[in-house]
């Protein structure tokens, strides 16, 4: 497609639960990100590849949030044990290359209940 | 440090009036200033973006005006129209320093009235 894709649009889970989230960048990108908006704030950064390596890993809050990229391409995250506090829209962005503008998706909004 | 400080939290203009909205930040390291704008729904979508040897720049209706020394920076809306209603966002990386991540204000919630 033109744009970044991202699925699902929306998911609601039980907490405690484990869930995945997907993200298809720009066709030819290099540099895959990913962020978490809560309601009413700006997007807060996670964690960013450049091909399949996490190249900064550190805006994950903790050990239940996971990501790969294993093919340079498509990336999942990944959250175990989900909490209330998870509930957020998360947005991925992807760039030519790393320093480039990132042009981002439309979002999977999370509900954890 | 990493902070990007934006206001004001919601605005309301009338069509054609000219919405400013200011951001000011404290790391004299970041390097790229980008504005989004975002829809409700929609995931974030690049208006405009400036780097801080330049301190104006223009796109259409959009204007970035930088204070480097003030460590300030802005965007203005020409003629604004009832299809700008949105919630804006400015941004700042570090993306000379090896860091890409992007920091993000708090945004702010335009209304523009027909």
């Amino acid at each position: 497609g033109a744009g970044v894709s991202q699925t699902p649009s929306n998911k609601v889970t039980e907490k405690g639960k484990y869930v995945e989230l997907r993200c298809d960048p720009i066709s030819g990108h290099t540099a895959l990100y990913w962020y978490r908006q809560s309601l009413g704030q700006g997007p807060e950064f996670l964690i960013y590849f450049q091909g399949t390596g996490a190249a900064d890993d550190s805006g994950l809050p903790n050990d239940r949030f996971f990501a790969v990229r294993p093919e340079g391409s498509v990336s999942t995250l990944k959250i175990q044990r989900t909490e209330r506090g998870d509930s957020a829209v998360y947005l991925c962005a992807s760039s030519f290359s790393l320093g480039e503008t990132q042009y981002f998706g439309p979002g999977t909004r999370l509900l954890v209940l | 440090q990493q902070q990007v400080k934006q206001s004001p939290q919601s605005l309301i203009v009338q069509k054609g009036g000219i919405p400013i909205i200011n951001c000011a930040y404290e790391n004299t390291a970041f390097d790229y200033f980008p504005w989004y704008q975002q829809f409700p729904g929609k995931g974030p979508a690049l208006l405009i973006a400036i780097r801080p040897d330049v301190s104006e720049k223009k796109e259409g209706r959009f204007t970035i005006s930088f204070n480097k020394s003030a460590k300030q920076f802005s965007l203005h809306i020409m003629d604004s129209q009832p299809g700008d209603s949105a919630t804006y966002f400015c941004a700042a990386s570090l993306s000379s320093s090896g860091t890409y991540k992007y920091i993000f204000g708090t945004g702010t919630r335009l209304k523009v009235l027909a």
